[in-house]
């Protein structure tokens, strides 16, 4: 079971909008609906920020939105604030062992 | 209001066990509604599921970590364990406990406990 791949960078300028890629196989993300995604700042605990692809905990901004196809996931924040800058990670339910697997995170840059 | 507080032996030696708990406060793990999990990030690098249980005794673990892990509930404390074998310094790590709901990990964690090993 490997971790999922995402891109070890992304920057913005304020306002602007990024797309962060999670990609994973038929084994996880591509068969499941629980796909997450966390944002942790430094030295900070991570929040959840998306559960089961799209949907959103009470309290997390709509700036932020998720979506899947096939095997990959994405993470959008849009109009990118100072405040948005972190480390985010994906995570996905694998089977058939039933188990959880992150991604290798990306670090968030707003210019 | 739901907490979770870590805590563990700070410093552990190659090849020991390292034991770690997890007090619930605000809400009772044998709560049908949510399973309860341990999450760990080595310093500077990603987060790993590592092991999660239900209050019924079922429990799921890392592939890659099934063969050193048992995770353990104790009811009448409101608490829960893992417990890591023969470890090395690859398990070096923050180590975090979790709620999951619906099958999503991390709706709550708790502030993390650091773990050291080194002779």
């Amino acid at each position: 079971q490997s971790a999922l791949t995402q891109p070890a960078s992304v920057s913005g300028s304020p306002g602007q909008s990024i797309t962060i890629s999670c990609t994973g196989t038929s084994s996880d993300i591509g068969t499941s609906n629980l796909v997450t995604w966390y944002q942790q700042h430094p030295g900070k605990v991570p929040k959840l920020m998306i559960y089961e692809v799209t949907q959103r905990p009470s309290g997390v901004s709509n700036r932020f939105s998720g979506s899947k196809s096939g095997n990959t996931a994405s993470l959008t924040i849009s109009g990118l604030q100072a405040e948005d800058e972190a480390d985010y990670y994906c995570c996905s339910f694998a089977g058939p062992s039933p188990s959880y697997v992150f991604g290798t995170g990306t670090k968030v840059t707003v210019l | 209001q739901l907490q979770l507080q870590e805590s563990g032996p700070g410093l552990v030696k190659p090849s020991e066990t390292l034991s770690l708990t997890c007090a619930v406060s605000g809400l009772s793990i044998n709560n049908r509604l949510y399973h309860w999990g341990w999450i760990r990030q080595p310093p500077d690098r990603g987060l790993e599921w590592m092991a999660s249980l239900y209050y019924t005794g079922i429990t799921y673990y890392s592939p890659s970590l099934k063969s050193r892990l048992t995770i353990s509930a104790d009811s009448s404390k409101n608490q829960f364990s893992l417990k890591v074998t023969s470890v090395t310094a690859a398990d070096t790590a923050m180590y975090y406990c979790v709620r999951l709901s619906d099958g999503v990990p991390g709706d709550v964690w708790g502030q993390g406990t650091t773990v050291t090993v080194s002779s």
